[in-house]
């Protein structure tokens, strides 16, 4: 596996209440990831980091909000945690800049908000 | 409207049996497709990738196919294993902005 992981990988949070998530990396890539994963979708961008303090918005960015202080870590924060946010959340990296460049995935964040 | 469209959606095979899966895409321009293999309860691990100039790509028992003109891939498994039981992601990447477009995932069952 790409030295990826997310913490923690499981939570129940209840709503209303503040939730961060870590992605930590150690390969160095440039681009990072957040997607949400649930039922009948395929896994959908929340937000991206294409470098330190670079962030941009992915297609299921309300409610979501992330920062990227140094290359190793982006973290994904639910400022106040709704019952809509319980999905499972993976964390991707990649290298841009070659036609064949990889996506790595972590193990997931499996969350519940009750 | 999804840009990535994978089928059929799930399918039950015998241990031994081959199956292709289907996947057809409108992004362009496309840097690259990707198939992806996810188990249950684990993240996605990529099983191939191929450029818009390559037409055919293995990993094992997996082949990859691409028909960059009529915009569609097919990933075909021979002679399938009971760990071969997962979901099957196909992704295209962008070329303007390296972004990703999934697809919904074909849910394979292998069953002895």
């Amino acid at each position: 596996d790409a030295g990826i992981t997310q913490s923690p990988r499981h939570k129940v949070t209840e709503t209303g209440t503040p939730v961060t998530l870590r992605c930590h990396q150690t390969e160095n890539h440039r681009y990072m990831y957040w997607y949400r994963q649930d039922p009948g979708h395929g896994l959908r961008l929340i937000h991206y980091s294409y470098g330190v303090k670079d962030t941009d918005k992915g297609e299921v960015s309300d409610g979501y909000s992330v920062s990227r202080s140094k290359t190793e870590d982006f973290l994904l924060t639910l400022e106040s945690a709704t019952s809509s946010q319980t999905s499972v959340y993976f964390c991707a990296i990649s290298e841009p800049g070659q036609a064949n460049t990889e996506a790595f995935f972590g193990q997931g964040t499996r969350l519940t908000v009750v | 409207k999804n840009q990535v469209e994978q089928s059929p959606q799930s399918l039950i095979i015998l241990e031994g049996k081959n199956c292709t899966l289907q996947c057809n895409y409108t992004v362009s321009p496309f840097s690259n497709l990707r198939w992806y293999k996810q188990d249950t309860g684990r993240g996605p691990v990529s099983l191939t990738i191929m450029t818009f100039s390559e037409n055919t790509k293995s990993n094992g028992r997996y082949t990859a196919t691409l028909d960059a003109d009529t915009k569609q891939s097919s990933l075909h498994i021979t002679a399938s294993q009971l760990s071969d039981s997962a979901s099957y992601i196909c992704v295209v990447s962008a070329r303007e902005d390296n972004r990703l477009a999934f697809g919904k995932g074909n849910q394979v069952v292998v069953i002895p």
